[in-house]
């Protein structure tokens, strides 16, 4: 049972460049979701997407770029790398989205350097 | 003010000791509350979610204040593997845009 899993786990890259983090879970769950930690921040959440071809921003959005055209899969695009946007980037998946007993599963993460 | 805000610590404690910490939010119409729990350089991973009755889980225990707008995570008998960060999150009503806090390290001592 793979779960949620995501690619690459590290990158370095320069100021803008166009960089595609990928995520992929294997739980057909509805949601999923994206956010990046960073120092002095909780988990802020750049965009989610509560089925295929449907997607929402979050608090953080500007910058990023998400698609979603197949349940399993969710990645984020950096249009044009700022040195702001380094950071670790989590994927999460969830069944049903926001109830009181929903869980968020999230991936390993993608540490993210640009330079 | 933030929307979710934690101690962030760290809160050193022997084996054995029970150790607290809160969490207020400032958004009244919230929801769903929950702890979670990250590992050094790891993903977050659900503790628990907090019902309005309280609840516990083993040496877990959660409880919500809605009058005070915080949340609490008690862990008693704590050991060396609960060395980690709980991370406090918080959804609004009709929302998945969960709020997390920053988190409260605590490192328990042998």
């Amino acid at each position: 049972d793979a779960g949620i899993t995501q690619s690459p786990r590290y990158k370095i890259t320069e100021t803008g460049r166009q960089v595609t983090l990928m995520c992929h879970q294997t739980w057909s769950h509805s949601y999923m979701f994206w956010y990046r930690q960073d120092l002095g921040h909780g988990l802020r959440l750049i965009y989610y997407s509560a089925a295929a071809d449907i997607t929402d921003k979050g608090e953080v959005p500007d910058g990023y770029v998400v698609s979603r055209s197949k349940t399993e899969n969710f990645p984020l695009t950096l249009e044009s790398a700022t040195r702001s946007q380094t950071s670790v980037y989590f994927c999460a998946s969830s069944p049903n989205g926001a109830s009181i007993t929903d869980t968020q599963y999230f991936g390993p993460g993608t540490r993210l350097t640009v330079l | 003010r933030k929307e979710v805000e934690q101690d962030p610590g760290p809160f050193n404690v022997p084996e054995g000791a029970t150790v607290a910490f809160n969490c207020t939010y400032s958004n009244s119409a919230s929801q769903s509350f929950f702890w979670y729990r990250q590992d050094c350089r790891k993903e977050p991973k659900l503790l628990m979610s907090v019902y309005s009755s309280g609840n516990e889980d083993g040496r877990f225990t959660a409880q919500l204040n809605r009058a005070s707008q915080y949340i609490s995570l008690l862990i008693r008998d704590p050991k060396l593997s609960d060395s980690a960060t709980y991370l406090c999150v918080v959804g609004p009503s009709g929302t998945y845009k969960y709020i997390f806090g920053t988190g409260t390290r605590l490192k328990v001592l042998a």
